[in-house]
């Protein structure tokens, strides 16, 4: 079965700090990761894929199966970047994706 | 372009009472519709999928039904609401691998 383990339910970090919001996951066969992000009073929207290699709004994550993780990572984080986030998995059948737990990320002046 | 639509936003419904939620998709034709439940501390549970008119998988056992009537139409019932159905319900669509468009939600208290 698949699995997604986002440990951090909450993470804190000030403006400028480099901000690292980590993701795990189990599957045993051909994964595709996307980072979803929730902004206060918005819908839920996707932030960014593997499959793309895309860096968007300064962030990037890199899929490493070794280690079977996703890990969100930006070198500045900045105030508008709090918000709650959700590591996915998909590759599955029927376009199914299996979310994390969320993080809750909180950026201080 | 594509858009989805879910409503009501909000809602308090008393035990017992029935649920009807829908969401409906503009712009595409044949999606793949999920019903998610957002719980606090628990994340994202899918809760129905479905791949084509009067398909319905079920992702969980519990007190709530889905349909699709239509090809862009995907409504979340219950005959009897508990209090354990309260929560933040999303509706979400995709064409394929490159991830979900979600809905705006609806906040369902039952009270």
């Amino acid at each position: 079965a698949q699995r997604v383990t986002q440990p951090e339910k909450l993470l804190s970090v000030f403006k400028g700090a480099p901000v690292e919001l980590k993701c795990n996951y189990s599957y045993s066969g051909s994964p595709e990761l996307f980072w979803y992000v929730q902004y206060s009073r918005q819908r839920l929207q996707l932030l960014l894929r593997h499959i793309s290699r895309e860096s968007i709004k300064g962030f990037t994550a890199d899929l490493n199966k070794g280690e079977t993780s996703f890990h969100l990572k930006k070198p500045f984080a900045q105030e508008e970047d709090s918000a709650m986030y959700y590591c996915a998995l998909g590759g599955t059948s029927y376009g199914k994706l299996t979310f994390g737990q969320g993080t809750i990320l909180t950026v201080h002046p | 372009s594509q858009t989805i639509h879910q409503w009501p936003a909000t809602l308090v419904q008393p035990v017992g009472s029935p649920l009807s939620l829908e969401c409906t998709v503009e712009g595409t034709s044949n999606p793949n519709l999920y019903w998610y439940r957002q719980a606090a501390g628990r994340g994202l549970q899918l809760l129905f999928y479905s791949v084509g008119i009067g398909q319905i998988s079920s992702e969980v056992p519990q007190n709530l039904s889905a349909s699709r009537p239509q090809d862009r139409q995907f409504i979340l019932s219950s005959k009897k609401l508990l209090l354990s159905d309260s929560g933040f319900y999303l509706c979400a669509w995709t064409e394929g691998r490159y991830g979900y468009t979600f809905g705006s939600g609806t906040r369902l208290t039952v009270v």
